[in-house]
């Protein structure tokens, strides 16, 4: 079967490093995804990994070991505005994404 | 419209009456799909089409129907409202060059 595992819910300081991190076992792979939602919004595209290594793209960084299976997503110098869920989601053999159920991350001052 | 359009917003809709959520996008995006997000379960797809005229049953589709007589527009229809189908819908699109989904903003349906 498909499965992509994420952790249900992460807490972080203000200002610190937070890693997401998200497993997964899919029919085929076309690129994994991150997402982020803020809560009752819909969720929106951060970053696109379909080779090994690390993406950066800001404060934001996501990594890929196909060979693993496994991603992980880097949030630095965190800011309230951070707390939200992030959704890991893996794009298969028919191209249609796999979703991981979310890790909520809550930012503490 | 620039991306994608959900209406309505929200709805409360009695059970057992007949409901049609609308989603119309801009971008020329081959691919739609309809998800329903429920607490501690993610994103669950009930329908999909790959391209105008073709649509698919993802992982829930019971309950609920769609069509795609052209490429804008997917609504997902509910034939007989059931409490069960209370959820937040979200209709997406995707171009499938680049595989990456672009979201509306969702359809808030709580059927009493």
């Amino acid at each position: 079967g498909q499965n992509i595992d994420q952790p249900t819910e992460m807490t972080a300081t203000e200002g610190a490093i937070v890693q997401i991190n998200c497993t997964y076992q899919t029919s085929g792979f076309n690129g994994l995804f991150w997402y982020q939602q803020h809560a009752g919004e819909a969720p929106t595209f951060l970053s696109y990994n379909v080779l090994d290594g690390l993406e950066e793209k800001g404060r934001f960084s996501s990594f890929l070991s196909r060979s693993k299976g496994y991603s992980y997503l880097l949030l630095k110098e965190l800011q309230m505005k951070d707390s939200a869920s992030y959704l890991c989601a893996v794009s298969d053999s028919n191209y249609q994404l796999i979703w991981g159920a979310g890790t909520k991350l809550i930012i503490k001052p | 419209i620039a991306g994608i359009t959900q209406a309505p917003t929200s709805q409360i809709l009695a059970a057992g009456r007949r409901m049609t959520l609308r989603c119309t996008q801009d971008m020329r995006h081959n691919a739609m799909y309809w998800y329903r997000q429920d607490l501690g379960l993610g994103l669950r797809l009930i329908h999909y089409s790959n391209t105008a005229g073709t649509t698919g049953k993802g992982e829930v589709p019971d309950g609920y129907s769609v069509s795609r007589a052209n490429t804008d527009d997917f609504p997902l229809t509910l034939a007989s409202a059931v409490p069960s189908q209370t959820s937040v819908y979200f209709c997406a699109s995707s171009d499938s060059t680049s595989g990456g989904y672009t979201f509306g903003s969702g359809t808030r349906l709580t059927v009493v």
